[in-house]
């Protein structure tokens, strides 16, 4: 039962353009989304969040966007630049999930130069 | 402040064999969580502990288990081992109950012969 479903495997931007990175939820206890960013051989990192209450957040060149009545969240990168190259989760959590947090499959993105 | 530290880095085993992995949370965190990410398939829920206690469990046979110690370290096993457990391990921790932003070790990759 994936209930955090990233559909694009991968995303190829041209530096300096914006990246947009889509993730649908099915399950709507989930209050709490995440964006972890990994690398090859290390672990995720986190990089930005925003709780159910609201619809936007910001964090520099990084903006997430949440729709919950289509339970559909995306990430937004503005500029796009070859350091970002990297793999993107998408996360979601809930209360009455016991707080497990639950990843999406990830969506390779590739910045070119 | 030191970081999620997991032990061995690497493990190469052979069918049938257990295997223990090792966890140790970022100091003041009591939460621990276990992944299994392999690829295309993200990283899949394994078991979340929180002082010492087991508050959630994915959708994993009983051959994977876990524990946390009272200092918050944790140790995942796994008995008998198949092919299909090759993957890399990873271990997060949180400061709170949890459902909040994860602290991820740089994993331990698993090798199954």
């Amino acid at each position: 039962d994936q209930q955090v479903k990233q559909n694009s495997p991968s995303l190829s931007v041209q530096e300096g353009r914006i990246s947009i990175l889509n993730c649908d939820y099915t399950n709507s206890m989930f209050d709490y989304f995440l964006w972890y960013k990994k690398y090859p051989a290390e672990g995720p990192t986190f990089l930005i969040s925003i709780s159910s209450i609201k619809d936007k957040n910001e964090d520099g060149r990084f903006t997430v966007f949440l729709n919950k009545s289509a339970k559909h969240l995306s990430l937004h990168i503005v500029p796009s630049q070859p350091g970002d190259s990297a793999v993107y989760f998408c996360a979601a959590s809930g209360r009455t999930g016991g707080f497990k947090t639950i990843f999406g499959a990830g969506t390779r993105l590739f910045v070119k130069a | 402040k030191a970081g999620v530290t997991q032990t061995p880095r690497y493990l190469i085993k052979t069918r049938g064999q257990q295997v223990t992995l090792s966890c140790s949370p970022i100091s003041g965190h009591r939460s621990v969580s276990w992944y299994q990410q392999t690829p295309g398939q993200g990283l899949q829920f394994l078991f979340e502990y929180f002082s010492e206690t087991q508050r959630n469990k994915g959708n994993f046979p009983g051959r994977f288990s876990g524990r946390q110690f009272s200092n918050s370290r944790s140790e995942m096993n796994v008995s008998t081992l198949e092919l299909g457990d090759s993957a890399l391990y990873l271990c997060a921790s949180s400061a709170g109950p949890g459902g909040e932003k994860l602290f991820f070790g740089s994993g331990t990759q698993l090798s199954v012969l």
